[in-house]
Parts: structure tokens; C-alpha cells; sequence
């Protein structure tokens, strides 16, 4: 059963690079026809679709970030982190990893979250 | 962008009662949309995927529907762990976006 645990900083400031790295356990990112997620949540809210980078290494991205908005991935370590620059308290959220069946969107595991404040 | 109009945000039920919850869309999907629950503090559960598909695991007292730009999740039966919010998702075109929530809590 694959896991995904999510790891970065807490606190960034507004104007620096948010980086989050997502850790899966149980299957490779690199086989399957898997494709991995960022979404994000901000308290009281549905979720936002941030992004993915698929099994191939091919990324896609919410237009609405796609300018400040990068997902890599290190399949020897069987990661893939995103990075969010320019910052401000409007991307104070709770981000997820999450993999997805298809390059829809559709994700059926999910990592715990992790809350990043803008401040 | 495909804009979601979910209904209601907030919905009061008892258990062992019958809910309805609905996604409509701004154009047609097809049957582009999936079903979520979130608990507090917890990341999202995917419950039906593409309309009406249910998620290996998940129980049949789940249903999804869809008609035309219309989708709805019931939810038979409600018991305590049912207490949630549920969101739909359109997976028709990037951003892939989710509605606005409903939660579910006990009357």
C-alpha cells in the first residue's frame, strides 16, 4: 500500500521560495502509470490543484500558479518536491501530496498535509 | 475553466438518514467529476471517481450520479463516521477543480 508523507518548512516569508517535499513509500514513482500531485487547501476551503509530475517525468500545472510554480522529482530517492516562489500570505495552506490514477487530477492517496504560513 | 456550484454547503441529518449532495457544472463534463470526503484534520478520501465509479474499499451506501451538468453523491444510512465534509472534483480540463464543500453534521 503506498504511503506519501510530506516534509519542508513550516514558516516561510513572504517573497521566498516555499519548498515541500513529498516522500512515497511502497511503490515507485518512476513505474506504473502513476502521476503525482500538489494540491493545496487554505483553511475553510476546498481544495486547489496545484500541479503534477508524472511516472514519465512530464509536468502539468494550475494555470493560475504555472509562473511561479516548479515539480520535480528524484526517483533514487523516491521523491518529488514542488517549489512556490514569490510567496505571499495568500499561499498560507495546507499542502498535500497525493497520487494520481490519470493525468485528470483524480487522486486516491493522499499524504497527511502540512501547514505552511506565509508571515 | 469549468465552474462548480455546490449545494448545500451545510447540511444537518441523523443517523441512519438518507442525504443528497449536488455539483453542478458550467458546461458539460461528461462524467468528468469524483466524489471526496474529508474528515477534520484529514487529508481528503476519495470516494467515486469518473461520476459514479466507487473507490476499491469504499461502501456501496456511497452513490454517485450524474445528469447532464448535474451530479449528485447520496450517502444511504448515515452513521457517526459519515459526519464530514464532502467535496466533488471536475477532472474534465486543468485546473481540475473541486467545489466549495458540504458539510455534514449531526442534527
Amino acid at each position: 500500500q503506498v504511503q506519501l508523507q510530506e516534509s519542508g518548512p513550516g514558516l516561510v516569508r513572504p517573497s521566498q521560495t516555499l519548498s515541500l517535499t513529498c516522500t512515497v513509500s511502497g511503490g515507485s514513482i518512476s513505474t506504473g502509470s502513476f502521476y503525482w500531485n500538489w494540491i493545496r487547501q487554505h483553511p475553510g476551503k476546498g481544495p486547489e490543484w496545484i500541479g503534477y509530475i508524472s511516472y514519465r517525468g512530464s509536468t502539468f500545472y494550475n494555470p493560475s500558479l504555472k509562473s511561479r510554480v516548479a515539480i520535480s522529482a528524484d526517483t533514487s530517492k523516491n521523491q518529488f518536491s514542488l517549489k512556490l516562489n514569490s510567496v505571499a500570505a495568500a499561499d498560507t495552506a495546507v499542502y498535500y501530496c497525493a497520487r494520481g490514477t490519470d493525468s485528470s487530477g483524480t487522486s486516491d492517496s493522499w499524504g497527511q498535509g502540512t501547514l505552511v504560513i506565509v508571515s | 475553466d469549468t465552474q462548480i456550484t455546490q449545494s448545500p454547503s451545510s447540511l444537518s441529518a441523523s443517523v441512519g438518514d438518507r442525504v443528497t449532495i449536488t455539483c453542478r457544472t458550467s458546461q458539460d463534463i461528461g462524467t468528468y467529476l469524483n466524489w471526496y470526503q474529508q474528515r477534520p484534520g484529514k487529508a481528503p478520501k476519495l470516494l467515486i471517481y469518473a461520476a459514479s465509479r466507487l473507490q476499491g474499499g469504499v461502501p456501496s451506501k456511497f452513490r454517485g450520479s450524474a445528469s447532464g451538468t448535474e451530479f449528485t453523491l447520496t450517502i444511504s444510512s448515515l452513521q457517526p463516521a459519515d459526519f464530514a465534509t464532502y467535496y466533488c472534483q471536475q477532472t474534465f480540463s486543468a485546473p481540475y477543480n473541486f467545489g466549495q464543500g458540504t458539510k455534514l453534521d449531526l442534527k
